[in-house]
């Protein structure tokens, strides 16, 4: 049963660009949260989001940002204009339902230079 | 504000020295408190969930308890391989989704 998966590992992108990273669930969980890594700072929950509905986008800035979860495909969250404070790792984590464990892709290290 | 403080930030072991990891947690209606691990470039690794206070879990040489203000992760003979960053997260009742991390122990186990 394969894991988590999220595509690309790592990102660099220039300042003004889009970066858009992936995140395929585990099978047979519907459920899937986005969480930011700062440098030295915990996890930040983002967003969390089930088939074709976003359920709490609370943790996300208000511009630049934004993520979906369609009927067909991954979870891909999108980063328009980017900044280098957007640098950071990115994790994906999914669950079979809102009170289940979560469990936590490998990360997208993006790199804004 | 839901709060999650570990101590401490950093602990250095010799092989085989136990030694405990300190999870204190402010939050609204506990429905949950998760440990995971995290080797470095990695996602985090679920290990357990505890809650209810009195609760423990265990799992090779590590054991999770839980009271109603902090968790701890107790290592017991620990090896080189057991190096890790260890985060606690705590999940509120009402939102039950979220969760809400500290910023980890980093565990160092020199053989």
């Amino acid at each position: 049963n394969a894991g988590v998966m999220q595509n690309p590992r790592h990102l660099v992108r220039r300042r003004g660009q889009e970066a858009r990273l992936r995140c395929s669930p585990m099978k047979g969980h519907s459920h899937v949260y986005w969480y930011r890594q700062l440098p030295e700072e915990g996890l930040k929950f983002m967003v969390y989001l089930q088939k074709e509905n976003i359920i709490d986008e609370s943790g996300m800035p208000k511009e630049r940002f934004s993520a979906e979860f369609p009927k067909e495909g991954p979870s891909i969250l999108r980063i328009q204009q980017v900044v280098r404070g957007d640098s950071a790792a990115y994790f994906c984590a999914s669950s079979t339902g809102q009170e289940g464990e979560q469990y936590f892709g490998p990360g997208t290290r993006l790199t804004v230079t | 504000e839901d709060q999650v403080t570990q101590s401490p930030e950093a602990l250095r072991l010799q092989e085989g020295e136990s030694s405990s990891l300190n999870c204190s947690y402010t939050v609204s209606g506990l429905r949950g408190l998760f440990w995971y691990r995290q080797d470095p470039g990695k996602g985090p690794e679920f290990l357990f969930t505890l809650y209810s206070a009195g609760e423990e879990k265990e799992k090779e040489r590590l054991k999770a308890t839980l009271t109603k203000k902090e968790s701890f992760l107790h290592i017991t003979a620990p090896k080189p391989e057991d190096s890790a960053t260890y985060l606690c997260a705590v999940r509120r009742g009402g939102s039950n989704y979220k969760l809400t991390f500290g910023k980890g122990t980093l565990l160092t186990v020199n053989p």
